[in-house]
């Protein structure tokens, strides 16, 4: 496809569960970022792939959080023994790098009960 | 490391009033600045960028920002207010001088009344 897609669009999870989020990057883009969006909120970042690089995790909230990303493709972020504070909106976004504007996905909603 | 502030909650203008969203930062290097807009139920936009050069940037749906290097300060402006510009503004900001993560601000709600 043209765009960053993210998938699933929602997720409903219990208390405990173990999710993975995925993020399918525009074709040719070396930079990926995962964000989170709570409520009303602003984006927090997650963590930072570019190219081969070693990402940026220093964004991660916790141990619980964990994200990989193979080559210049695809992307996964899990949470692990996921808690209520962790619902949210995750964002993923890729560029070419530098400079260079973000191209954002859809997000995925997730919803920890 | 980077930060960005965007001091306002919310902007309230009239239509047809100029509209200002202010947007100040901090990097160790020459920043790179962005700005980009929510609209409800839709995924976030870039408007525009400040890289080098001319201060004054402009973007899409005639918005316009002006660095100000000695206030740190990156504003989003728009000469007259259209009420679909109602929306989530997000100021960003990456390190220029490495190849450091883009970090946003925590949002600035405009509504543009008719």
């Amino acid at each position: 496809g043209a765009g960053v897609s993210q998938s699933p669009s929602n997720k409903v999870t219990e208390k405990g569960k173990d999710v993975e989020l995925r993020c399918d990057p525009i074709s040719g883009h070396t930079a990926l970022y995962w964000y989170r969006q709570r409520l009303g909120q602003g984006l927090e970042f997650l963590i930072y792939f570019q190219g081969n690089s070693a990402p940026d995790k220093s964004g991660l909230p916790s141990d619980r959080f964990s994200a990989e990303r193979t080559g210049e493709s695809v992307s996964t972020l899990t949470i692990q023994r996921t808690q209520q504070e962790d619902s949210a909106v995750y964002l993923c976004a890729s560029s070419l790098g530098g400079p260079e504007k973000l191209f954002f996905g859809s997000g995925t909603q997730l919803s920890v009960l | 490391a980077q930060s960005v502030a965007q001091p306002e909650d919310q902007v309230n203008v009239a239509e047809g009033n100029p509209l200002t969203v202010k947007c100040t930062y901090s990097v160790s290097g020459n920043p790179y600045l962005f700005w980009y807009v929510q609209y409800p139920n839709r995924g976030l936009q870039f408007l525009l960028k400040y890289i080098t050069g001319d201060n004054l940037v402009k973007g899409s749906y005639g918005f316009e920002a002006e660095f100000n290097k000695s206030q740190t300060s990156f504003h989003l402006k728009k000469p007259s207010a259209l009420v679909s510009d109602s929306a989530l503004y997000f100021c960003a900001v990456r390190d220029g001088s490495n190849t450091g993560k883009l970090i946003f601000g925590q949002g600035t709600t405009l509504q543009v009344k008719p």
